[in-house]
C-alpha cells in the first residue's frame, strides 16, 4: 500500500540540539498524525494535527499540518537521550479511517 | 485516557499451532479496532480493519482464513493465526480509533514467534 515519505531516514545528534524532521505525500491528508515507538514497543501518539497550517506543540515538540495537506513537520527542541526512538507520521484521508504510515526516521542521541 | 492493552506481550508457539492475541481498549469505547503487522526496521502494515459486531475487513494480501479477528464488544477484538508457520513470525501491533476523530490509539504489541 501507499507509504509517506519521511526525511531524514535516520539521525544522530548531540543531546541539546534542536531536530527536525518531515513527511512529505502525493496525496491531501486530512489528519497527520506524529507517533513516537521506542524497541518492542506500540506506537505512542505525540501529536495530532487537524487542518491546514494548524501549528501544535506538546512540550519540546512542534508539529505543523502543511498548507497543502501533502505535508507535515516534526520539532524536536533540546533533544534529550530519552528522545530516541524511531518517530513515524501518519495521514488520514477525509471520509476514512485508515492510517498511511511513514517509512519512519529512526533518531539516536549522542550524550 | 485512551488506554490499549494487548495480551500476551510475546508468545512462543509450535509450527501448526493456532495463537490468539487479545486487544482491549481499557477507559474508552472503540467503534473500530485495527491490527497491523510490522517486520524489524519496517513501518507498520495495516492486515485488517475490525468493527464492533460486524466482519472484518481485510487488506489486499492478508489471508482472512488465517488471520481470523472477532470484535465482539467496543472493547475487545482478537486476532486468532491459525495454523501458525514460521513465516508468521512478527510483531503484531493493534490500535482502537475514537468515533468521529479519526485518532488512533495503540497497544504495546504481541511478539510472536512460531518454531
Amino acid at each position: 500500500g501507499q507509504q509517506l515519505n519521511q526525511s531524514p531516514q535516520s539521525m544522530f545528534i548531540q543531546e541539546g540540539e534542536d531536530v527536525s524532521m518531515n513527511c512529505t505525500s502525493s496525496s491531501i491528508f486530512n489528519t497527520w498524525l506524529w507517533y513516537k515507538q521506542d524497541p518492542g514497543e506500540g506506537p505512542v501518539l505525540l501529536i495530532a494535527l487537524y487542518k491546514a497550517g494548524e501549528l501544535t506543540s506538546n512540550g519540546r515538540l512542534t508539529a505543523q499540518f502543511g498548507i497543502t495537506r501533502k505535508d507535515s513537520f516534526l520539532n524536536i527542541s533540546a533533544s534529550i537521550p530519552s528522545d530516541v526512538g524511531i518517530y513515524f507520521c501518519a495521514g488520514l484521508t477525509g471520509g476514512g479511517n485508515k492510517l498511511t504510515f511513514g517509512t519512519g526516521t529512526q533518531l539516536k542521541v549522542e550524550l | 485516557g485512551a488506554v490499549v492493552s494487548q495480551h500476551p506481550s510475546r508468545v512462543i508457539c509450535k509450527s501448526g499451532t493456532s495463537v490468539k492475541i487479545e486487544c482491549r481498549s481499557l477507559d474508552f469505547q472503540a467503534t473500530t479496532m485495527f491490527w497491523y503487522r510490522q517486520f524489524p526496521k519496517q513501518s507498520l502494515m495495516l492486515m485488517a480493519t475490525s468493527n464492533e459486531g460486524s466482519k472484518a475487513t481485510y487488506e489486499q494480501g492478508v489471508e482472512k482464513d488465517k488471520f481470523l479477528i472477532n470484535h465482539a464488544s467496543l472493547t475487545l477484538s482478537t486476532l486468532t493465526v491459525t495454523s501458525a508457520h514460521p513465516e508468521d513470525s512478527s510483531f503484531y501491533i493493534c490500535s482502537a480509533g475514537l468515533a468521529g476523530d479519526g485518532t488512533q490509539y495503540f497497544g504495546p504489541g504481541t511478539r510472536l514467534l512460531v518454531l
